[in-house]
Formats: structure tokens, sequence, C-alpha cells
């Protein structure tokens, strides 16, 4: 089966560096995808990694491990508009997204 | 104006009344879904289509139909509405290419049943 597996909620400094970490069982892989939700809203792409290693894009970087199963979002020089919930999600052999429950993240002064 | 709008925005109903919840996208994207969203847990697929022609049941389909009446528009319908379908509802799209699996999410229709 498949199963993907992230923190429910982190807490963080403003300016701070955090790392939301998300973890995946499957038995086919297209490439795994986070998303940024604020409270009421509506899901927004944020990025996408088929292959192993690290993708930067502004203060947001996304990692993947295929090996291990395993990828991280990296948010550095933290804003309070960060706060939000952070949704990792899987594209299956059947090219069918799997989501995770989320991770809210709490952005403190 | 927003490229996927869903209508209506929030809803009240009571156990057993229809309910229909339409989305419309203005991206020109073939494919367009519908996912459902709850506390503690992911989204949902509920339905999906990728053109006019055709419709496939997702994870949770049953209770739920679906209309896909033109490439632009895709509703949802609750035939006989239950207190356990007490959801936000998402409708998506994506284009053909699905190189970046990037979705394109309409704002959520609050659905609430009593």
């Amino acid at each position: 089966g498949q199963n993907i597996d992230q923190p429910t909620e982190m807490t963080a400094t403003e300016g701070a560096i955090v790392q939301i970490n998300c973890t995946y069982q499957t038995s086919g892989f297209n490439g795994l995808f986070w998303y940024q939700q604020h409270a009421g809203e509506a899901p927004t792409f944020l990025s996408y990694n088929v292959l192993d290693g690290l993708e930067e894009k502004g203060r947001f970087s996304s990692f993947l491990s295929r090996s291990k199963g395993y990828s991280y979002l990296l948010l550095k020089e933290l804003q309070m508009k960060d706060s939000a919930s952070y949704l990792c999600a899987l594209l299956d052999s059947n090219y069918q997204l799997i989501w995770g429950a989320g991770t809210k993240l709490i952005i403190k002064p | 104006d927003a490229d996927v709008t869903q209508t209506p925005r929030n809803r009240i109903t009571k156990t057993g009344k229809r309910i229909m919840l339409e989305c419309s996208q203005t991206k020109g994207h073939d494919r367009m879904y519908w996912y459902r969203q709850d506390p503690g847990l992911g989204l949902r697929l509920i339905y999906y289509s990728f053109d006019v022609k055709d419709i496939n049941k997702g994870e949770i389909s049953d209770g739920y139909s679906v209309s896909r009446q033109a490439q632009a528009k895709f509703s949802l319908s609750l035939e006989s509405a239950i207190p356990n379908q007490t959801a936000l509802y998402f409708c998506a799209t994506s284009s053909r290419d699905f190189d970046t699996g990037e979705l394109f999410f309409g704002e959520g229709s609050r659905l609430t049943v009593l």
C-alpha cells in the first residue's frame, strides 16, 4: 500500500530556519510535491521533486531521497506570513496524487 | 477573477437534501478533480475527469456523483446529504501535460450537513 507521514504541527521563530519532513511508502513513484495552504484557503503549489537532491526556490528548498522514501521542505528566513499548513503529496505509479495530512507551521515573533 | 471558481462558497443544509457544488475554470485545462478535506486528514479524491467524456471514481466516491458539462465545468452532487459529508470541498484542475504535477485549486466550498 501507500502511506505518507508528516508531523502534525511545528513551531518556529520569525527569522529562523525550519525543516518539515515527509516520509512515504509506495510501490510506484512519479514525484513528490509540496503545497502550502493558509487557513481557510486553497492549497498552492510550492515544489516538485522527481530526482534525488535539493531543489532551491528562493527562501524555500525541497529535498528528495527516493531510496529512503524521504523528503523535506526547508524554509529559511521565516516570516509571519509563512504560518500555514504544508502538504506533502506523492504521485503514484498511476499518476494519482496521494496526500499527507499536512503539517501546521506556527511562526512566533 | 479566480481561474478556478467554485459555487457556493458556503452552504448549510439538512440531512436528505440534494446538493450541487459547481466548478468552472478558465485555465483551459482538460483535467478536473473534486477533493474533500477534513481536519487531520489529507485531501481525498472523490472523482476526476480527464476530458468531457471521461469520468473516474476516486478514493471516496460513494454518496457522490459528478457531471462534466463542458471542458470548463465540473459539478459535484450529493444526492441525499448526510452529516458525515460535512467538509471542505475543493475543485482542482491540471493540464494534460502532468510533468510538474501542479494542481490549481478553487477557493473551496464549505458544506455543513445538519
